[in-house]
């Protein structure tokens, strides 16, 4: 069965510190990958997806930056955090191909800028 | 482009009672429907989920239905418990970059169940 991972659970940064939130994928291969952000209260925001490595499409412009360096990875970044950042950011993959639109979320990181 | 509209919340309910969230869509073509619940502090799960017109999705209790007259997709459940306090969120799929899909997101519809 595949599973998602994401780590760390919670984090506390400094406004202008960097940022490195990683996710993972077991039991699948080649899955889309998407980041999406959370904010208190709200809705999700699509920030970033991946259909392979390497392949990194971008659906709003901000502070971040995302990388897919091997087939199941997925990492979020940021070289100076702002306190717009913080949030709830939420890991999920789908099955690549027609008819596998389903998508299935890790357990989330709390991200709280100061 | 398409779009998902769900009913505003907070939603309070006492133990027992009918739940109703409403959830209508606007897309070209036949997207699939979905309904994810997110307990608090957690990632979301998939509740159900329907594909064509007229299909009907369930699990634990819950219950929705691909409507295509009404562009609806309501989420229904005959006896809330207390367990069932979540955000609820409706989502449809979106085609993008060929065969892969992106969902288009409700902004979800706080549940309370009071014992």
């Amino acid at each position: 069965s595949q599973t998602i991972h994401q780590w760390p659970a919670t984090l506390v940064q400094p406004v202008g510190s960097p940022l490195s939130l990683e996710c993972t994928v077991e039991g699948t291969s080649n899955p889309n990958l998407y980041w999406y952000r959370q904010a208190a209260g709200r809705g999700l925001q699509l920030l970033f997806y991946s259909v392979g490595i390497g392949q990194i499409s971008s659906e709003v412009p901000q502070n971040l930056s995302a990388s897919r360096p091997q087939d199941r990875q997925f990492i979020l970044s940021s070289k100076k955090l702002l306190l717009s950042d913080s949030g709830f950011y939420l890991c999920a993959w789908s099955a690549p191909g027609r008819g596998t639109d389903t998508q299935y979320f890790g357990p989330g990181t709390r991200l709280t800028v100061l | 482009g398409n779009s998902v509209t769900q009913m505003e919340g907070p939603v309070t309910l006492s133990e027992e009672a009918f739940l109703t969230i409403n959830c209508t869509y606007t897309a070209t073509g036949y997207p699939s429907l979905f309904w994810y619940v997110q307990y608090p502090g957690e990632g979301l799960q998939l509740l159900l989920k329907a594909t064509k017109a007229d299909d009907k999705g369930s699990n634990k209790g819950f219950e929705a239905t691909y409507r295509k007259e009404t562009t609806s997709f309501h989420l229904e459940k005959g006896s809330v418990q207390v367990s069932d306090s979540a955000v609820y969120f409706c989502a449809l799929s979106d085609r993008a970059a060929g065969n892969n899909r992106k969902l288009i997101w409700g902004l979800g519809t706080s549940l309370a169940v009071n014992p």
